[in-house]
């Protein structure tokens, strides 16, 4: 099966910082999806995104398909942007493959 | 336009035991599926609903089931819970117009 992989698995910065998360995908894909889980487990929709560049406030998102990269940028983080972002990927058998998650801690 | 609700949200149970969850949809939206997430594994998909039909599954063993109202409606089991079954469940359903999913808030087991 498709492989995602995540990067950075951590990262800690401090408020104001801007961030890129990564996530690397084995096959082609129709569907890609970044997640932020809250702290009580929901997954909570921050883009649908299966190529190209979309934007919402502080948080963008780009995916190259014909390159299987996506990015998601977090600018001027806040500590509510704490959390664990996930990237999942759908490959037509509409069913996400998640990767391991990217763990962000940002500090006041 | 309500979410995905998922009941119940928080359950303890023993082993040898069976469990039985319940996802509503957001309304209009056909398609259910249902993940597990464990800190061993991350999150897997278990299964996926359309139309009261089960059209995808994922690697979990027979133990694991499901089903789909005419309503849309999904409920999963579990039966003959073990240890490893503690997790956080999660059901999505799917915008028939994007593909894109959106998921509850979960159902928190945990096996004794």
């Amino acid at each position: 099966g498709i492989q995602v992989e995540q990067s950075p698995p951590d990262l800690i910065l401090q408020e104001g910082a801007n961030s890129t998360l990564r996530c690397n995908f084995s096959d082609s894909v129709n569907n890609l999806q970044w997640f932020h889980q809250n702290p009580w487990g929901q997954l909570i929709n921050l883009f649908y995104i299966p190529s190209g560049t979309k934007q919402n406030g502080r948080l963008s998102a780009t995916t190259v398909a014909t390159e299987r990269y996506s990015l998601l940028y977090i600018s001027s983080s806040q500590t509510t942007d704490s959390g664990v972002y996930f990237c999942a990927v759908d490959t037509g058998r509409r069913a996400l493959t998640f990767g391991s998650g990217t763990r962000l801690q940002v500090q006041p | 336009k309500a979410g995905v609700t998922q009941t119940p949200r928080y359950l303890i149970k023993t082993r040898g035991q069976q469990v039985t969850l319940s996802c509503s949809p957001i309304s209009g939206h056909r398609s259910v599926s249902w993940y597990q997430q464990t800190p061993g594994q991350g999150l897997q998909f278990l299964f996926e609903y359309f139309s009261e039909t089960q059209r995808n599954k994922g690697n979990f063993p027979g133990r694991f089931s499901g089903r789909q109202f005419s309503n849309s409606r999904s409920e999963m089991n579990v039966s003959t819970l073990e240890l490893g079954d503690s997790a956080l469940y999660l059901c999505a359903s799917r915008s028939g117009g994007t593909g894109e999913l959106f998921f509850g808030e979960g159902s928190r087991l945990t096996v004794l």
